[in-house]
């Protein structure tokens, strides 16, 4: 059972432009969210965070929007660098135990 | 700061064989994770520490897999006997303390069982 779901594997945008990554969880019981960047033969490296009393929080480049009723965050990178390049993980936590639930992670490439 | 270390990076076993990894967290950190990363999947939870204490080993295949972080610090994963379906790279990450929800993760180590 998944309950993070990252449901597009790849994503390639230009340089410049804007990147969304989606991510839809299935349990009302999360109240906490993150971002990670991977690079290859690297561990994931925070990006962002929000917390479910918000719908949206911004950090320089990086904004995440989370839509409760929806079940449903996003990550939007303006403007997208070749730099950004990476495989993006969302996750999911409890109250209480701070346990990490990831989903499968989307693959951004930013087209020079 | 240095970060979360890990080693060995990479390790290659034949099934039925015993590996160990081992983790060194940010220093002062109280919390410690082990991950198991399968290739395609995202990181999966397989025991918490908070100190010396296991706080979460729900899904750790108990039957082959063990953990310790002894004087809550370094913490070493043992497999014993490898299968094949344990082939992945084993995250450790770290936290300043169970209430913070900000882990750091270690390089990993990938693990291929032949």
């Amino acid at each position: 059972d998944q309950q993070v779901k990252q449901n597009s594997p790849s994503l390639s945008v230009q340089e410049g432009r804007i990147s969304i990554l989606n991510c839809d969880y299935t349990n009302s019981m999360f109240d906490y969210f993150l971002w990670y960047k991977k690079y290859p033969a690297e561990g994931p490296t925070f990006l962002i965070s929000i917390s479910s009393i918000k719908d949206k929080n911004e950090d320089g480049r990086f904004t995440v929007f989370l839509n409760k009723s929806a079940k449903h965050l996003s990550l939007h990178i303006v403007p997208s660098q070749p730099g950004d390049s990476a495989v993006y993980f969302c996750a999911a936590s409890y109250s209480g135990t701070y346990k990490y639930i990831f989903g499968t992670g989307t693959r951004l490439k930013v087209l020079a | 700061e240095a970060g979360v270390a890990q080693s060995p990076r990479y390790k290659i076993i034949e099934k039925r064989q015993s590996v160990a990894f081992w983790c060194n967290p940010i220093s002062g950190h109280a919390t410690l994770y082990w991950y198991q990363q399968i290739l395609g999947q995202g990181p999966k939870l397989l025991i918490q520490f908070q100190n010396n204490g296991v706080v979460d080993d729900s899904q750790l295949p108990k039957d082959r897999f063990s953990a310790e972080r002894l004087k809550g610090v370094d913490s070493t994963l043992k497999i014993q006997p490898a299968k094949l379906e344990d082939s992945a790279v084993y995250l450790c990450a770290s936290s300043l303390e169970s209430g913070a929800y900000e882990q750091y993760f270690g390089p990993g180590t990938r693990l291929t069982v032949t």
